[in-house]
């Protein structure tokens, strides 16, 4: 299948700096991509839909100041955690749809776990 | 909007033992449903996936089947392993949007 690369694999920050995961499809172009995140013992929960070349669409109760989406590219999204705070800290992953239209399988990276200090 | 429920919550049996997980969902209109898997501190490894226009599909000791209608599916294990040990997610990927919604896991435990 294909590969949804995702990085870092994990990271400490300290609580008021901003920490960037950033989300590639290898070897397929994506055109939309989504943001999960995920606190221990809790289901996957969306937090935003990234289309290439256009601003995301966040889910109830996410923060687009604080959670920043950018989807430059066919193959590239990024999700940057602005001023992180302990509260953030969690397992975040992403996924990518292809081209191939309405079935086409969504393929998931291998998440990140940010740990905030 | 789409919910999607897992039951047990935990599931804890001898080894060797066949058995079921159950997924429902709320609203029919999905493209596919795939089921997880996922261990503790790690990502998820995708074990089938079921395209909305199918009833089931296999690997190995795993199945999976869809009843649409209903709004429910179903992952067998055959022969249940230690390894088996983990969270099984069911997701299911909605027309519209793509989106992509899972349930809350069952914690599968296989005792030797």
């Amino acid at each position: 299948g294909a590969v949804v690369s995702q990085h870092p694999s994990w990271v400490i920050c300290k609580s008021g700096t901003s920490v960037k995961i950033e989300c590639r499809s290898l070897d397929f172009q994506a055109t939309t991509m989504f943001w999960y995140r995920q606190f221990p013992k809790q289901s996957l929960m969306l937090m935003a839909t990234s289309n290439e070349g256009s601003k995301a669409t966040y889910e109830q109760g996410v923060e687009k100041d604080k959670f920043l989406i950018n989807h430059a590219s066919l193959t590239l999204s990024t999700l940057t955690v602005t001023s992180a705070h302990p509260e953030d800290s969690s397992f975040y992953i992403c996924s990518a749809v292809g081209t191939g239209g309405a079935n086409t399988e969504a393929f998931f990276g291998q998440g990140t776990r940010l740990t905030v200090v | 909007k789409q919910e999607v429920t897992q039951i047990p919550a935990a599931l804890s049996v001898p080894e060797g033992e066949n058995l079921v997980l159950n997924c429902s969902f709320t609203d029919s209109a999905i493209y596919n449903l795939q089921w997880f898997r996922q261990d503790p501190g790690k990502g998820l490894t995708s074990l089938l996936l079921i395209q909305s226009s199918q009833r089931e599909q296999t690997s190995g000791r795993l199945n999976a089947s869809l009843d649409k209608s209903s709004g429910r599916s179903t992952l067998y294990i055959a022969a249940s392993q230690p390894g088996d040990s983990a969270t099984y997610l069911c997701a299911v990927r909605n027309t519209g949007g793509f989106k992509t919604i899972f349930g809350a896991g069952t914690r599968l435990f296989v005792k030797a």
